[in-house]
């Protein structure tokens, strides 16, 4: 299995709502990123785990809650979000986290809209 | 700051030409360097990477790339394009902070006219 799967595809939300985005990967990476991309622009990292412990977090605000309860799911829990908030929400993972040559597997993305 | 810079924003080529889509980067010791490209609405799709040894990497469908020193490039190259291959193309580097994290250049929509 060399895919990672992401969980909606789509998802609305009011700024009120709280909701939770799911990753999971069964290719015994140890390590997992979210990125954030609007359209036509780079992905721009939010998180990093590594070896299930966060390592790297971009300065995001607190309404992004990552979680990563073991080496092939992490979550990312949403709380009053923004209309600006809106936009494709990608994971990845890669071999290891402290590897330089490891290449990251994307999965497909959720398209998020805050309303 | 390490960082890579795509100085197109498109690239349009005829089918069946050759394709060259233009990175530079801008990093402190030796380059961890990769191309990405995504298809609309999807995530992104890993071609290749350059980590040591030739300088010219060769990658998936039919992509390769030329690692060059003296001019802080790396550009993704195609002999034959195909109409397939219109895309939003990512060149990124590695960078160690703590954990490793890539750093992605503006990229560049590459659309190949039949």
């Amino acid at each position: 299995d060399t895919e990672v799967t992401q969980t909606p595809k789509h998802l609305v939300m009011g700024m009120t709502n709280k909701k939770s985005l799911k990753c999971e990967q069964h290719m015994g990476h140890r390590a997992m990123y979210w990125y954030k991309q609007k359209a036509k622009k780079p992905p721009e990292l939010m998180f990093v785990y590594s070896y299930e412990k966060l390592s790297i977090n971009e300065s995001v605000p607190s309404r992004f809650s990552p979680e990563c309860p073991n080496s092939s799911l992490l979550n990312l829990h949403l709380h009053a979000l923004q209309p600006e908030d809106s936009a494709l929400y990608l994971c990845a993972s890669s071999r290891s986290g402290l590897a330089g040559d490891n290449e990251q597997f994307f999965g497909p993305g959720t398209r998020l809209t805050v309303l | 700051a390490q960082s890579v810079a795509q100085p197109e924003d498109q690239v349009n080529v005829a089918e069946g030409n050759p394709l060259t889509v233009k990175c530079t980067y801008s990093v402190s010791g030796n380059p961890y360097l990769f191309w990405y490209v995504q298809y609309p609405n999807r995530g992104l799709q890993f071609l290749l990477k350059y980590i040591t040894g030739d300088n010219l990497v060769k990658g998936s469908y039919g992509f390769e790339a030329e690692f060059n020193k003296s001019q802080t490039s790396f550009h993704l190259k195609k002999p034959s394009a195909l109409v397939s291959d219109s895309a939003l193309y990512f060149c990124a580097v590695k960078v160690v902070q703590g954990a490793q994290k890539l750093v992605f250049g503006q990229g560049t929509r590459l659309t190949i006219n039949p």
